[in-house]
């Protein structure tokens, strides 16, 4: 099993520039997490879905960040127009509907990205 | 992966030893709760979970308590070895039967060989 993959690793870009993340989940997996963390507000769940659906995105900061699941195996997170105040790791995770001895609540994460925004 | 840093609190252990970390949880409706252990430059790894309707968990080497009457979660980590060393985070689902987690802001623990 590959795990959940996250593209790029880093990413550097300057301020005004669009940036997108992209993540593969675990195959079978049909809930994805975008998740941010900073030494300053931890870890945070950004938005979720459930089969491709977004089922709760109040974590997103505001309009400028976007996030989009066209299947099962692909996901988008997109920061336009990019600030500074964006610099954080950005975690995807992916969970399963569990099974036996397996709980849904589970959450795999990613590598994770690191962008800084200059 | 980089963990929140210079703020964390942090729990220093010789080698062998039991460690024993703590996290409060805000919400009395939570039912179900997680620990995750977080390398340096890595993701979040599940450890072990527990549900409301439980007190105590074991599974290999860690054990999770649970006491709701005061919304504190412990996990415990016996024999504690070098590979341990890591940032720990708590995490409970604020909205019962949702997948979202919340996660605390973490312990670091620093095993001395």
């Amino acid at each position: 099993d590959a795990g959940v993959i996250q593209s790029p690793r880093h990413e550097v870009t300057e301020m005004g520039q669009e940036v997108t993340l992209r993540c593969k989940p675990i195959s079978g997996h049909n809930s994805l997490f975008w998740y941010r963390q900073t030494m300053m507000r931890g870890l945070e769940l950004l938005i979720y879905f459930n089969n491709n659906v977004p089922i709760d995105d109040s974590g997103m900061p505001e309009d400028r960040f976007s996030a989009k699941m066209p299947n099962a195996s692909f996901s988008t997170l997109k920061i336009q127009p990019s600030e500074p105040r964006d610099s954080a790791v950005y975690f995807c995770a992916s969970s399963t509907r569990g099974g036996v001895g397996r709980s849904s609540y589970e959450q795999y994460f990613g590598p994770g990205t690191r962008l800084t925004v200059t | 992966g980089e963990s929140v840093g210079l703020h964390l609190p942090t729990l220093s252990v010789q080698e062998g030893d039991n460690s024993i970390i703590n996290c409060a949880y805000s919400n009395s409706a939570s039912d179900y709760f997680i620990w995750y252990k977080q390398e340096s430059g890595k993701g979040p790894q599940f450890i072990i979970d527990i549900r409301s309707n439980m007190d105590k968990r074991q599974g290999q080497r860690v054990t999770v308590l649970l006491n709701k009457t005061v919304k504190h979660l412990s996990l415990q980590i016996a024999a504690t070895q070098p590979g341990d060393s890591a940032v720990y985070f708590c995490a409970e689902n604020i909205v019962p039967g949702r997948r979202a987690l919340t996660f605390g802001s973490g312990t670091r623990l620093q095993v001395q060989p």
